[in-house]
């Protein structure tokens, strides 16, 4: 089966930069996706790492490592907009299937 | 260009009754995935759809099931509700090569009674 392992929650300042991890267990592995959703809000698309490395889009960052079966996302320049939760994803087999971790709560403090 | 749409957003049932929920993806997407999240379970495939074809499933029992018509838009079946079914229900739409972007819509939240 599929496994992902990130850390529950995450506390951080504004203005901070933030590392969360994933770590996954899977068969027929594709890519890692971090997806971010607001409470009572949508998961919405951030990055996508199918190969080894970092992926930058603005403030956010995603590494991927396949041996290590690893990656992370890095926030930078926190926002208290970035309060959310937020999901590593495996890609697996054909198609669109995503496997979900069970997310980090991050909190930005003032 | 306009979302991903699900109807209904807020649906209460009783147990052992079954519902419908339908998914609208954004325009020119093929591929429709369904997803359930619930607090202790997080959020779980329930199965893929591409070109009317169910491409993927996930672990669910029969009670699940969908389908897709000709334009894409996806239905969602859930016969005979228990109170483990209440959960918030994803649907998501990509273009439909693996690994693509998939863009969620906001989600029908059913409550089983």
């Amino acid at each position: 089966g599929q496994s992902l392992e990130q850390p529950s929650e995450v506390t951080a300042v504004e203005g901070a930069i933030v590392q969360i991890n994933c770590t996954y267990q899977t068969s027929g592995f594709y890519g890692l996706s971090w997806y971010q959703q607001h409470d009572g809000g949508a998961p919405t698309f951030l990055s996508y790492n199918a190969l080894d490395g970092l992926e930058e889009t603005g403030r956010f960052s995603s590494f991927l490592s396949r041996s290590d079966s690893y990656g992370y996302l890095l926030l930078q320049e926190l926002q208290m907009k970035d309060s959310a939760s937020y999901f590593c994803a495996v890609l697996t087999g054909g198609g669109n299937k995503l496997t979900f971790g069970t997310g980090t709560q991050l909190k930005v403090e003032l | 260009k306009a979302g991903v749409t699900q109807t209904p957003r807020y649906l209460i049932k009783t147990r052992g009754q079954q519902v419908t929920l339908s998914c609208s993806p954004i325009s020119g997407h093929r591929s429709v995935s369904w997803y359930q999240q619930t607090p202790g379970q997080g959020l779980q495939f329930l199965f893929e759809y591409f070109s009317e074809t169910q491409r993927n499933k996930g672990n669910f029992p029969g009670r699940f099931s969908g389908r897709q018509f000709s334009n894409s838009r996806s239905e969602m079946n859930v016969s005979t509700l228990e109170l483990g079914d209440s959960a918030l229900y994803l649907c998501a739409s990509s273009w439909g090569n693996g690994g693509d972007t998939q863009y969620f819509g906001p989600g029908t939240r059913l409550t089983v009674l």
